[in-house]
Formats: C-alpha cells, sequence, structure tokens
C-alpha cells in the first residue's frame, strides 16, 4: 500500500523568509514521480514542483525546490523568499496510484 | 480554453436527493479521477477510469455511482445524499506513468456539494 505522511498540519512564516515543509511516504513501487501541490483559499489545485524518483539531482523551480532522500523515502518543499501569495494547503503526493499526504496549512506574514 | 471543467460549481440540496456532477477534460488524456475533499481538507480518491474502464474503486458507497460515456468524461452521480456527503469534489485527469509521462494530476475546480 502506498502512504504519504505530512507531519506539520500547520506552518508560518515571514515574508521573505525560507521554510520547508516535510513530507515521507512508502511505496513498493520502482519507477515513481513525487510532486508538491498547492491549494489556495480559491480551492484550485496547483502543480508546484515535481521529481522523478530515479533521479538523484533535485528538482527547482524558481524559489520552490525540493530535498528528496530516496533511501529514506522522504520528500521536502523548501519554499524561499516567501511571498504573501504562497499562503495555501500544500500537499505531498505521489504516482502511480496517486495518494495525498493530509496536507501543511502556510501561512505567510507580512 | 478550460482543461478539466466540473459543473455544477456549487450544489446546495436536500438529504435524500440524487445529483450529478459532470467532468470533461479536453488534453487528450486516457486516466481520470474523482476525489473527495472533506471538511479537514484531506484529498480521498474515489474512482479512476482509464479509457472508460473503472480501475480504481476505493471503499466508496454503493449510493455513489461513477459512469464514463468517452474517455474524455467522467460524470459522478450520488443517490439518495446524506449529511456526510458534504464535501469538495475533484475531478482530475491524468496521462499513464510510462513513456515518459509523469503521471500528473490535472485537476478541475472542484465542486462544493451541501446536503441540508
Amino acid at each position: 500500500a502506498q502512504t504519504v505522511t505530512q507531519s506539520q498540519p500547520e506552518m508560518s512564516v515571514q515574508e521573505a523568509e525560507t521554510v520547508t515543509l516535510s513530507c515521507t511516504y512508502d511505496t513498493s513501487e520502482n519507477n515513481y514521480y513525487l510532486f508538491w501541490y498547492k491549494q489556495p483559499p480559491s480551492r484550485q489545485m496547483i502543480l508546484v514542483i515535481r521529481q522523478e524518483a530515479y533521479k538523484q539531482q533535485n528538482a527547482t523551480e524558481n524559489r520552490f525546490s525540493v530535498n528528496f532522500q530516496k533511501a529514506a523515502k522522504s520528500f521536502s518543499l523548501k519554499i524561499s523568499d516567501s511571498q504573501l501569495g504562497d499562503t495555501a494547503m500544500y500537499f505531498c503526493a505521489f504516482t502511480p496510484k496517486v495518494t495525498f499526504g493530509t496536507g501543511t496549512k502556510l501561512q505567510v506574514i507580512p | 480554453d478550460t482543461a478539466v471543467s466540473q459543473t455544477p460549481k456549487y450544489l446546495v440540496t436536500q438529504m435524500g436527493n440524487d445529483k450529478s456532477i459532470k467532468c470533461e477534460q479536453n488534453l487528450g488524456h486516457d486516466t481520470m479521477y474523482w476525489y473527495k475533499q472533506d471538511s479537514k481538507k484531506f484529498l480521498k480518491i474515489m474512482f479512476s477510469y482509464n479509457n472508460k474502464e473503472l480501475i480504481i474503486n476505493e471503499t466508496v458507497p454503493n449510493r455513489f455511482s461513477p459512469k464514463s460515456p468517452d474517455k474524455a468524461h467522467l460524470n459522478l452521480h450520488i443517490n439518495s445524499l446524506e449529511l456526510g456527503d458534504s464535501a469538495v469534489y475533484f475531478c482530475a485527469s491524468s496521462r499513464p506513468l510510462a513513456g515518459g509521462d509523469t503521471g500528473e494530476l490535472f485537476f478541475g475546480e472542484g465542486s462544493r456539494l451541501t446536503v441540508l
């Protein structure tokens, strides 16, 4: 069975600071992708970043980067230079059977 | 052009009624999903169809019946609505995890169902 654990239900960060959201997972699959999705108050689910499990290099998208530790089955999201628009729920997920974590509510404080 | 569209966006109804939510995707994806997001924001997969064939059917009451007339459409019909059915229902689509595709989900905007 696939499981995803996000151990931080809520976090806050000052604008322009850096924050890291944690995610651990468990799977018996060898080929999979990991994702972070963002859900702002508008409720739309938006892909933030993706990581291929067989790539050692950590993915980066502008201010967003991941720390992928395959052996530890850990996939954390780092947000640099936090902006007010980053306030949202963040969900960790992975394929092939897309399973989501319980989410982390991030509040960016002005 | 919206890639994954759901209708209606909001639905308020009485207990015991029957309602449907429609979903269409114009991305050419083979796989479509229904997810339920409860009041605590937990996203739980309900169903998945691949090319009109049911491939995932999680523990969901029989009152929920998905229908896929073609691979671009996946509708959700709910009979005898209960208070606990109140939630946001998301439709999504993806390509299979193969041939360089990531299996990434593309979501609709969600349909908020309120049962009174």
